[in-house]
């Protein structure tokens, strides 16, 4: 069945690093794909997605890019700052049908 | 400002009690989704509808798990009876297919069974 795998953290940074976490995905179709934030005591919030091959998806300085060829949708931004400290989750929905979640990469920063 | 209402936001319990959990979708979102949070397993699809019809419910343990869709401003969760393995966060959010295919999830609901 269709999956998501993502890096393991914690992932620990200092202000205005670079960050990347990765995240490739198994699917039997043509999925949409998401990346999700969950901040403490609250509920998954979408961040950015992107629906088909070589889409970038951006918001707040994150971008991922939807790579059909390595499955994979990697989170970057550029500069890292105190208020990105959250839990990050890859997903797929495909044929608009069910959102499957990788198990969420939390991340540190560090002032 | 839509979003996904949950209640209660937290629930502690006796073991062998029942507990119902109730979230209510964004309005005009034809798809509602429970999911269930905790620290070793992650975020577990427990079951979805589309058009208040069960659509996968095989995340769910049947045994002590329902869910149900009463109407299309209402879903409810029920565990009866209840485990201290059920321990969890569990999550409503819904969303709009085939159009839109992210989910907008609740705050949750945190549930102690003791």
């Amino acid at each position: 069945g269709d999956s998501v795998t993502q890096m393991e953290g914690p992932v620990t940074l200092s202000e205005e690093a670079f960050l990347t976490i990765n995240c490739t995905y198994t699917a039997t179709g043509y999925p949409s794909l998401f990346w999700y934030v969950q901040y403490p005591g609250e509920g998954l919030q979408l961040l950015l997605k992107a629906t088909k091959a070589d889409d970038k998806g951006s918001n707040k300085g994150f971008e991922a890019t939807y790579r059909k060829e390595t499955t994979s949708f990697h989170l970057e931004k550029g500069s890292v700052q105190v208020s990105d400290s959250a839990v990050y989750f890859c997903a797929l929905s495909d044929l608009g049908d069910k959102i499957i979640f990788g198990k969420g990469t939390r991340l540190h920063i560090l002032p | 400002d839509a979003r996904v209402t949950q209640t209660p936001r937290h629930k502690v319990t006796e073991m062998g009690q029942e507990v119902t959990m109730r979230c209510q979708p964004i309005l005009g979102h034809n798809t509602v989704f429970w999911y269930r949070q905790t620290m070793m397993q992650g975020l577990e699809l427990l079951a979805y509808f589309r058009n208040r019809a069960p659509l996968d419910d095989s995340g769910m343990p049947k045994d002590r798990f329902s869910a149900e869709m009463p109407d299309a401003t209402l879903a409810t969760l029920k565990i009866q009876p209840s485990e201290p393995r059920d321990s969890a966060v569990y999550f409503c959010a819904s969303g709009l297919a085939p159009s839109g295919t992210e989910a907008f999830f609740g705050q949750g609901t945190r549930l102690t069974v003791v």
